[in-house]
């Protein structure tokens, strides 16, 4: 049982890049999310999906887009990178929304 | 609005010592979890906790959800506790429902 795995751990890109960022996870969940986490500050929540086939945005969407083929997996992708999403992405799962959520490892990515 | 505020932003205790981190929210929830996160970065579940009282060795957490508050008792503090702590909850409306909120979090470090 590997819980939740992130891929890349490290990144850097160019502005205008586009890439994606792999998330996994084998515990059935549901719920997945994906959230940013900038110096001195709390996660923000930027996308999420209650099971496959259904997304939303979260507080911080612009620049991201995300979709949900299978139960396991949960990509983000960056369209188009900028230096202001310079940051380290974490991934997370869950049953659903009010249950215990479990955090992948994180990716730390650097936009120049 | 939304809010999550954790106190204090910083603390620094001798090992040995004992502390309290307070959480206050600004509605009623229905998930709220403290997590550490270790000087490696990696976010570490400690409780799901949204009502009541949890103990797990040194560490204690009650919610008091009717006055919208929790707190994260730390007792017999080792190095090993550095690092940042957080608080995070998903509120119990419909415009919020699935989003996970984070407070700042409270820096921790314990020297020896």
């Amino acid at each position: 049982n590997a819980g939740v795995t992130q891929t890349p751990k490290f990144q850097v890109l160019k502005t205008g890049q586009s890439m994606t960022l792999q998330c996994a996870q084998d515990m059935n969940h549901e719920y997945m999310s994906w959230y940013r986490q900038d110096p001195g500050m709390g996660l923000r929540l930027i996308h999420y999906s209650v099971g496959a086939g259904i997304t939303d945005q979260g507080e911080v969407p612009n620049g991201y887009n995300v979709s949900r083929s299978t139960t396991e997996d949960f990509p983000l992708r960056l369209l188009s990178a900028a230096p202001s999403q310079t940051s380290v992405y974490f991934c997370a799962s869950s049953y659903s929304s009010w249950e215990t959520q479990y955090f992948g490892p994180g990716t730390r990515l650097l936009v120049l | 609005g939304i809010q999550v505020e954790q106190s204090p932003p910083d603390l620094i205790l001798q090992e040995g010592a004992n502390s309290t981190l307070r959480c206050n929210f600004s509605d009623s929830v229905n998930n709220l979890q403290w997590f550490h996160q270790n000087p490696w970065g990696q976010l570490i579940n400690l409780f799901y906790i949204p009502s009541g009282t949890k103990q797990n060795g040194r560490l204690s957490a009650t919610t008091v959800a009717t006055e919208r508050y929790s707190l994260l008792y730390i007792s017999s503090s080792q190095t090993t506790d550095s690092g940042v702590y957080f608080c995070a909850v998903v509120f119990d409306r419909g415009s919020t429902l699935g989003r996970l909120y984070f407070g700042r979090g409270t820096q921790l470090t314990v020297w020896p």
